[in-house]
């Protein structure tokens, strides 16, 4: 049982490139969220999802898009990076009672 | 804004004490709270949810605490040990017409030392 996995788990971009973060999960949970941490900033909200087809913006979205095509997949997107996007990013996907989380993808924008 | 906070960014403590996390919130309509633990290089880890409507629940070695008059949230650890070293995040949750968003606070780092 895979439960949240999250590719790749390191990437480094440079400023201006673009790139996509895949979260799957098989745990067949409707909300699915996005996440960066940061030192001293705990992780804060990029976007959300409460089920296929439909996405929310949480509370840092801006220089990130997500797509929701099929339940068990949540697709954040880079459109053009830049060095303030240097982050661990975090996928979440929760049933009625808990989260589950993947273990991350670090990412560097030079 | 971030409307859930940590008392103490950090936290030391000797193994087999007791340990006490502390955070405050300020939204009054969430419906519920959670406490995360994350581990060097992991992902954070579900240890203890609170309902709303709850004071006190009781998980193996841990207990949340819920005071709503001062919108408080405290996780007990028992007899700590040196593997709950780790970052903890309390969380809160409110579920409206749009689903459900968890909105985290800034962590506490505990050490426990043998």
């Amino acid at each position: 049982n895979a439960g949240v996995t999250q590719t790749p788990k390191f990437r480094v971009l440079k400023t201006g490139q673009s790139m996509t973060l895949l979260c799957a999960q098989d745990m067949n949970h409707e909300y699915m969220y996005w996440y960066r941490q940061d030192p001293g900033m705990g992780l804060r909200l990029i976007h959300y999802s409460v089920g296929e087809g439909t996405t929310a913006k949480g509370e840092v979205p801006d220089g990130y898009n997500v797509s929701r095509l099929k339940k068990q997949n949540f697709l954040l997107g880079l459109e053009s990076a830049a060095p303030s996007q240097t982050s661990v990013y975090f996928c979440a996907s929760e049933s009625p009672t808990e989260a589950f989380f993947g273990q991350g993808t670090r990412l560097t924008v030079v | 804004g971030e409307s859930v906070g940590l008392h103490l960014p950090t936290l030391s403590v000797q193994e087999g004490d007791n340990s006490i996390i502390n955070c405050a919130y300020s939204n009054s309509a969430s419906d519920y709270f959670i406490w995360y633990k994350q581990e060097s290089g992991k992902g954070p880890q579900f240890i203890i949810d609170i309902r709303s409507n709850m004071d006190k629940r009781q998980g193996q070695r841990v207990t949340v605490l819920l005071n709503k008059t001062v919108k408080h949230l405290s996780l007990q650890i028992a007899a700590t040990q040196p593997g709950d070293s780790a970052v903890y995040f309390c969380a809160e949750a409110t579920i409206n017409q749009a689903g459900t968003a968890l909105i985290f606070g800034k962590g506490t780092t505990l050490s426990v030392s043998s």
